[in-house]
């Protein structure tokens, strides 16, 4: 079957840095994607990775190793803001998302 | 910020009633999904389509019908609402043909079937 993996809650504090990790395996691979989403809120899309590397975007840089099935979400420079389940999704041979349940982070001033 | 609304962000109702979820896109999208999510658990595929007149059924069982009789529409209906419904409902939708881009989500409706 498919299968996504997340931590399910980690912890932070604010100004520091964070890895969320995702470990997948499921029926073709056509990239990863990182979703936010605060509580009681709609996902807002972060980043997306087909390649093998690392992508950059301010803050938030996502890396992705296909051949380990793994993914990372780093985040840097922590705000409150930042508090919010952090989604891992990846698109399959069909071109359908297989969503992982999500890592609640919760910053701590 | 994305132009896909949903209505209505709550809804309470009773069992056995029919019900209908409202989803709309303005960005011209040919890709809309439904979506069901629980607290803390992941999103659960129950509908797609691909554009005008298709609809799909996703991964998980469920006693809802979508209609896409225009592109920037694609209601869910439950035409007896149980409270094995009770979740929240996420309407997605994205570029369609030759390309792969992000989803971008409505702000759900989280419904309560008592």
């Amino acid at each position: 079957g498919q299968n996504i993996d997340q931590p399910t809650e980690m912890t932070a504090t604010e100004g520091a840095i964070v890895q969320i990790n995702c470990t997948y395996q499921t029926s073709g691979f056509n990239g990863l994607f990182w979703y936010q989403q605060h509580a009681g809120e709609a996902p807002t899309f972060l980043s997306y990775n087909v390649l093998d590397g690392l992508e950059e975007k301010g803050r938030f840089s996502s890396f992705l190793s296909r051949s380990k099935g793994y993914s990372y979400l780093l985040l840097k420079e922590l705000q409150m803001k930042d508090s919010a389940s952090y989604l891992c999704a990846v698109m399959d041979s069909n071109y359908q998302l297989i969503w992982g349940a999500g890592t609640k982070l919760i910053i701590k001033p | 910020e994305a132009d896909i609304y949903q209505t209505p962000r709550y809804l309470v109702i009773g069992t056995g009633k029919k019900i209908t979820l409202e989803c709309s896109q303005t960005m011209g999208h040919d890709k809309m999904y439904w979506y069901q999510q629980d607290p803390g658990m992941e999103l659960h595929l129950i509908h797609y389509s691909y554009g005008v007149n298709s609809t799909e059924k996703g991964d998980l069982s469920s006693e809802s019908t979508v209609s896409r009789i225009r592109t920037e529409h694609f209601p869910l209906t439950l035409e007896s609402a149980r409270p094995s419904h009770t979740s929240q409902y996420l309407c997605a939708s994205s570029h369609g043909t030759g390309e792969i881009t992000e989803a971008f989500f409505g702000q759900g409706t989280r419904l309560t079937v008592v």
